[in-house]
C-alpha cells in the first residue's frame, strides 16, 4: 500500500530553472494538496485540487503552477526558480468528507542556488 | 486571522517518562482539532482528531485533550520511547460548507527528542 508518492525526493536547481514535482496517490482520494514546509514555519498550502479538473490557490500560490493530470495524480511546477522557493515540498490527498485526515508523501527536499 | 500557537517549540526528556504538549487556538467557527506525527524526513501522519463534543481520546500511549470554550488543546504522551522522537503538529480545521482547501490552520510543531 504505497499511499502518497513524491517524486523525486531531492533536487537541486540554479536560480531560473524550472521543474515538475510529480505526486501520485493511489487510495482513490477526491482532494489533493501541495504544501511546502520551512523551518520555523508551519506548513503552508500552495495549491489544492478539491477533485479531478480543478484546481484553486492557497495561501502562497506565487511562483507555482499545478496540474491535476488525473484523479490519481497532481504535480506542483516552478516555471523559474527562485531562492526563496528552497523548501521541503510535501504532497497530501484525502476523501470527501471532512473529518478524514489528509495522507501525506514523504516529501521532495528542493534548494534554489 | 486564525491562529495555531504551539508549545513549547522543542522539548528533551529522557525515555520512560511522560511529557505535556500544548496547542491553543483562535480559529473560528471550530471545525475540529487534529495532532499529527512527523518523524525526521517523513510526511506527517495524523494521531487523533477531536470534534467539539469530544474532550479525551487515546490512541495507544498518546492522549489527546480539548476545552472547546478556551481553545486549548493538549497531547499527553505516556512511558516515552525513543521511537516517539519527532515533531508534532497540532492542526485546527474551520467549519466551511464544502469543497475547497479544507479550512485548515497549522501549528509550527514541538519537536520532542527522547533521550536514552
Amino acid at each position: 500500500n504505497a499511499g502518497v508518492t513524491q517524486t523525486p525526493k531531492f533536487q537541486v536547481l540554479k536560480t531560473g530553472q524550472s521543474m515538475t514535482l510529480q505526486c501520485a496517490q493511489d487510495m482513490n482520494h477526491n482532494s489533493m494538496y501541495w504544501y511546502r514546509q520551512d523551518p520555523g514555519m508551519g506548513l503552508r498550502l500552495i495549491y489544492y485540487s478539491a477533485s479531478e479538473g480543478t484546481t484553486d490557490k492557497g495561501e502562497v500560490p506565487n511562483g507555482y503552477n499545478v496540474s491535476r493530470l488525473n484523479k490519481r495524480e497532481f504535480s506542483l511546477r516552478l516555471e523559474s526558480a527562485a531562492p526563496s522557493q528552497t523548501s521541503v515540498y510535501f504532497c497530501a490527498s484525502k476523501t470527501g468528507f471532512s473529518n478524514q485526515p489528509q495522507h501525506f508523501g514523504d516529501g521532495t527536499r528542493l534548494s534554489i542556488l | 486571522k486564525n491562529q495555531v500557537e504551539q508549545s513549547p517549540q522543542s522539548l528533551i526528556i529522557l525515555e520512560g517518562k511522560n511529557c505535556t504538549l500544548q496547542c491553543n487556538y483562535t480559529v473560528s467557527p471550530f471545525s475540529n482539532l487534529r495532532w499529527y506525527k512527523q518523524d525526521t524526513g517523513r510526511g506527517p501522519v495524523s494521531l487523533t482528531i477531536m470534534t467539539f463534543s469530544e474532550n479525551t481520546k487515546s490512541n495507544g500511549r498518546y492522549t489527546a485533550t480539548l476545552d472547546a470554550d478556551t481553545k486549548q488543546s493538549s497531547l499527553h504522551i505516556t512511558a516515552s520511547q525513543l521511537s516517539d522522537s519527532a515533531s508534532y503538529i497540532c492542526v485546527v480545521s474551520e467549519w466551511y460548507s464544502g469543497g475547497g482547501a479544507d479550512g485548515l490552520t497549522f501549528g509550527k510543531g514541538t519537536h520532542l527528542i527522547i533521550q536514552p
